[in-house]
Formats: structure tokens, C-alpha cells, sequence
């Protein structure tokens, strides 16, 4: 059974602070991970990652991925209170049913 | 304007109830799902479609179908809502050479009492 485990599950820190968010993962004919951000409601998309060592940055934020060890970080730096939200891990799989496979999350809570 | 949306935004009902919600997308993709959302259980698939004429079960179908009436609706129906129904719901779109990576719309909390 294909399985995306997150750590932690929830975090608080002050403004200013880097976190690193963990998400490892067990599923049958890997092909991508993403990340995704979750506010109020709906998950907005961050990254794509589909080989290892490949760092992706967009501003504060950035990951990278690790196909041998099967696991993923997102790293936030220099954070701000708007980072506030959950961080969501999914793993596509690439057979014949079209399943994503979603880690329940980090809540990252940024206080000022 | 919301490239995907959802209507109802909130509804409560009670069990033995049909309910169905509504998903619109203007992004122009093939792909549609639908997702349950609960605490500690993350996102699950109940169902998907590639175009209008392609439905498929996802991993928590049942209790639930769906109608793809355009290349751009893709209704969820819960034929005789129950209480662990209550939950929220997501629509998601996505193109056929990028599937995976899916644009989400903004959820509808439904409530079953």
C-alpha cells in the first residue's frame, strides 16, 4: 500500500525562523512529488520534484528531493506570518489507476 | 475570477438526504477529481474523470457518484447522505501532460447530521 508520512505534524515559531518540513514516502512506480500549500481552504501547488538533487526554489522556499533515501524536504527561511498554513506531501503513482497518494500534513504556525 | 469553483460552499443536512455538489473549472483542463478531506486522514480520491466520456472510481467511492456533464462540470451526488459524509469536499482539475500537479477549488464543508 502506498503510504506519504509527514513530520512533524505540527510546528510553531516565531518570525524570522527557517524550518525544515519532512515528507517520506513508500509508493510503487514513483514518478514526481509535490508540495502543496494549505491555507483557509483549498491546496495551492508549489513544487514538482522529480529527480533527486534537484532544488527547487521559488522566494523563502525551496526542496529537494531525494529518490534513494525516499524522502523530500521544504524548507521555509526567514519566515513570516503569511507562511502560516498546512503543508501537504503527495506522491503520484504511475500505474494504471490514477492515484495520488497525500500525506495529512505539517501546521505551521508562525507567530510575530 | 476563480478558475475553479465549487458550489455549495457550506451545507448541512440530514441522513437519508441527496445531496449533490457542483464543480465548474475556466482553466480548460481535461482532468477532474473529486476529494474527500478529513483530520489526521489527509486527502482521499473518491472519484476522477480524463474527459467527459472517462469516470473512474477512486479509493473511497462508495456512497458517492458522479456526472460529467461538460468538459468543464463534474458533479459529486451522495444518493442517501450519512453522518461520517461529513467532511470536506475538494474538486481539482489538472492537464493530461502535467496531471500531476492538480489546481484545486475552494472546498465545500458538508455536515450531515
Amino acid at each position: 500500500e502506498d503510504k506519504v508520512v509527514q513530520s512533524p505534524l505540527s510546528l510553531v515559531v516565531h518570525e524570522g525562523d527557517t524550518v525544515t518540513l519532512n515528507c517520506s514516502y513508500e509508493v510503487t512506480n514513483f514518478r514526481s512529488l509535490l508540495w502543496y500549500k494549505q491555507e483557509k481552504k483549498a491546496p495551492t501547488f508549489l513544487f514538482m520534484l522529480t529527480s533527486s538533487g534537484i532544488e527547487k526554489k521559488s522566494g523563502r522556499l525551496s526542496s529537494i528531493l531525494d529518490k534513494k533515501e525516499l524522502f523530500s524536504i521544504l524548507n521555509i527561511t526567514a519566515t513570516q506570518t503569511g507562511d502560516s498554513a498546512v503543508y501537504l506531501c503527495a506522491v503520484p503513482n504511475s500505474g494504471g489507476y490514477q492515484k495520488v497518494t497525500f500525506g495529512t500534513g505539517t501546521k505551521l504556525q508562525v507567530i510575530p | 475570477d476563480a478558475d475553479v469553483t465549487q458550489t455549495p460552499r457550506n451545507r448541512i443536512t440530514k441522513t437519508g438526504k441527496r445531496i449533490m455538489l457542483e464543480c465548474s473549472q475556466t482553466k480548460g483542463h481535461d482532468r477532474m477529481y473529486w476529494y474527500r478531506q478529513d483530520p489526521g486522514l489527509g486527502l482521499r480520491l473518491i472519484y476522477y474523470s480524463f474527459d467527459v466520456k472517462d469516470i473512474n472510481k477512486g479509493e473511497i467511492s462508495d456512497g458517492y457518484s458522479v456526472s460529467r456533464q461538460a468538459q468543464a462540470k463534474f458533479s459529486l451526488s451522495l444518493e442517501s447522505a450519512i453522518p461520517n459524509q461529513t467532511a470536506l469536499y475538494f474538486c481539482a482539475t489538472s492537464v493530461a501532460h502535467r496531471g500531476d500537479t492538480q489546481y484545486f477549488g475552494p472546498g465545500t464543508r458538508l455536515t450531515v447530521l
